[in-house]
Parts: C-alpha cells; structure tokens; sequence
C-alpha cells in the first residue's frame, strides 16, 4: 500500500509569489491534516479536510488555504508569500476524521521563499 | 506555556543505554502520538495511545491520562535510534497539538 506523496519535496520561491502544495493519501483515507514546521513555531496545525470539506482551522493568516478534491487527493496554497513562510510543510492522512485514528504523514515539502 | 511540553530537549547517551522522553500536557485529549522524525524531514508515528501501555521492539510508551503524562522509553539503545521524537495530543477531530520535540543522539 503506497504511503503519504507529498509533492514537489523542495520548492523556492520569491517572496510575493504564491505557491501550491500537493498531497495525496493513503488510498482509502479520507482526512487529510497539514502542519507547518519552523525551526521558531516548531510544528503548527494548519488545516484538515475530510470528504471535500474543511473541518478545522489553525491559526494561520487568509493567505493560507487549501481544498480537497474528491478522490481525498488535497491541495493548499499560500499566496503573497512572506520569508517568514519558509518552513517544512506536512501533510496526514487518516482514515476517519475522529480524534482516535492513526495519522500517517508524508515526507513533507520544504519551501524556501528568497 | 505550552500546551504539550517534552523533556527533556536534548539528551545524549551511550549506546545501549536505556532512555527516556517524557511528555506533559494540559488539555484535554482523545489520544496522544509519538512520533519520531529523521533528519530530512519525514515524520513516522511511532504510537498512538488513549490509555495504559503499548510496545513495539525495543520502544514502548505508557500514558497516564489523570496525570495527563506520557513516557516514551526505548531499550537497549543503537546509534539508529538518534532522531526528534515528538509527543503530540488529538484535541478533536484531526488537530494535533504538538509538544517542541525531543532531539536523541546515540553514541556509539
């Protein structure tokens, strides 16, 4: 069974720019969670998705966004990208959204904005 | 203060030795995960436990859900046990609260 894909591995972008994220789950899981990880915040919950629909928010500006296509295959997009947005970006898959169900994560996108 | 607080940061020992990471939160929880990242980014779920004590080779993690604890001990320690081990808490749904991690290095 295939893991998390998170593609691409590594992106640079200029500040200013916007950039899109993909991640796609394990075949069968539904949810799917983002995270940001700085060397400063450490990890922070971005966003979930479950069945096309967002089910949680972190505490992240308007410029963070994401969706989720029906085949639970998930996008998120960061526009008007500040240097402070450089960060190793993961996404999870979960079967279910419950809070008692395993996470698997991807390997994780790392944006540089220069 | 944080919400999931590890200790201890950081901890170096000799291989072989027995560690232990442990995790405190203070919040409510339907689960808590250790996971352990590689450098290179990759995070693998070690555990997922909502009470008592679970075990896996040579690691094992116990949680005390009145005392809101949880240990990660690993036994027998190998300088491929050098890693970030990362407590994180469910808060409903998806959303996971993470602790800033713990980074491990084994010597050999």
């Amino acid at each position: 069974k295939a893991g998390v894909t998170q593609t691409p591995r590594y992106l640079i972008k200029t500040r200013g720019q916007q950039v899109t994220l993909s991640c796609s789950p394990i075949s069968g899981h539904r949810s799917v969670s983002w995270y940001q990880q700085t060397p400063g915040q450490g990890l922070q919950f971005l966003f979930e998705y479950f069945s096309e629909t967002q089910r949680n928010k972190g505490n992240f500006p308007g410029r963070f966004s994401g969706r989720q296509f029906s085949n639970s295959r998930s996008e998120m997009n960061v526009s008007t990208l500040e240097l402070g947005d450089s960060a190793l970006y993961l996404c999870a898959s979960s079967f279910t959204s419950t809070g008692n169900t395993e996470a698997f994560f991807g390997q994780g996108t790392r944006l540089t904005v220069v | 203060k944080n919400e999931v607080e590890q200790s201890p940061q950081n901890l170096t020992a000799q291989e072989g030795e027995f560690i232990t990471i442990n995790c405190s939160y203070s919040v409510g929880i339907s689960a808590l995960h250790w996971l352990q990242q590689h450098p290179g980014g990759g995070i693998v779920s070690l555990f997922m436990l909502s009470s008592g004590k679970k075990k896996h080779g040579r690691l094992i993690a116990t949680i005390n859900i009145q005392e809101k604890h949880s240990s990660l001990h690993i036994t027998a320690s190998h300088p491929r046990d050098s890693a970030v081990y990362i407590c994180a808490v469910h808060q409903g749904a998806q959303k996971l609260v993470f602790g800033q991690g713990t980074r491990l290095t084994i010597n050999p």
